[in-house]
């Protein structure tokens, strides 16, 4: 079976770090995606993680652990127009176009 | 270049009737897919096509059907419509494999 799960909401402060774990379990996947999804807009990609380890990419940093099932995204010096879901996803093994999600995190930047 | 386009952006339709939406791919990209997205449910695949295929296909009734044409342009049919199928419509499009996926604004259905 595959599942991916997050938490449902976070809140951080302007300025701060803050981390959205994700955890799957899946029977395979090429690599896992992260996505910023804005209410009522488009998700976005941020990133894709094939092998193992840290990926960064300006004040976005995604990391990937396939032996724990786990991965996260790193968001630093968080800013007001951070606030949005971000969207876990994992692309199995043989099944070109076919994204699993999780229900994403909700996160809140507060001044 | 042009990103994925979608239309409509929004529609109301009745229980009963039937909708198409339309999706146009970033020119070259042969991948076209369709996602439903509900804040119960988040999103979930409908269907994958490439070169005019359906590749995969997600758990969703037979009233959820697509086609895509040799433009790589797609559309998605959704007949007696239901008030559940009330959702947000998605669709991303890719080069194929795993290259990344570029999502449209999406279709906002309200059924009533």
């Amino acid at each position: 079976g595959q599942n991916i799960d997050q938490p449902t909401e976070m809140t951080a402060t302007e300025g701060a770090i803050v981390q959205i774990n994700c955890t799957y379990q899946t029977s395979g996947f090429n690599g896992l995606f992260w996505y910023q999804q804005h209410a009522g807009e488009a998700p976005t990609f941020l990133s894709y993680n094939v092998l193992d380890g840290l990926e960064e990419k300006g004040r976005f940093s995604s990391f990937l652990s396939r032996s724990k099932g786990y991965s996260y995204l790193l968001l630093k010096e968080l800013q007001m127009k951070d606030s949005a879901s971000y969207l876990c996803a994992a692309l199995p093994y043989n099944q070109g176009g076919k994204l699993i999600f999780g229900q994403g995190t909700e996160l809140s930047v507060k001044p | 270049k042009a990103g994925v386009t979608q239309t409509p952006r929004y529609l109301i339709k009745t229980r009963g009737q039937q909708v198409t939406l339309s999706c146009s791919p970033i020119s070259g990209h042969r991948s076209v897919s369709w996602y439903q997205q509900t804040p119960g449910q988040g999103l979930q695949f409908l269907f994958e096509y490439f070169s005019e295929t359906q590749r995969n296909k997600g758990n969703f009734p037979g009233r959820f059907s697509g086609r895509q044409f040799s433009n790589s342009r797609s559309e998605m049919n959704v007949s007696t419509l239901e008030l559940g199928d009330s959702a947000l419509y998605l669709c991303a499009s890719s080069l194929g494999g795993t290259d990344g996926y570029t999502f449209g604004s999406g279709t906002r259905l309200t059924v009533v």
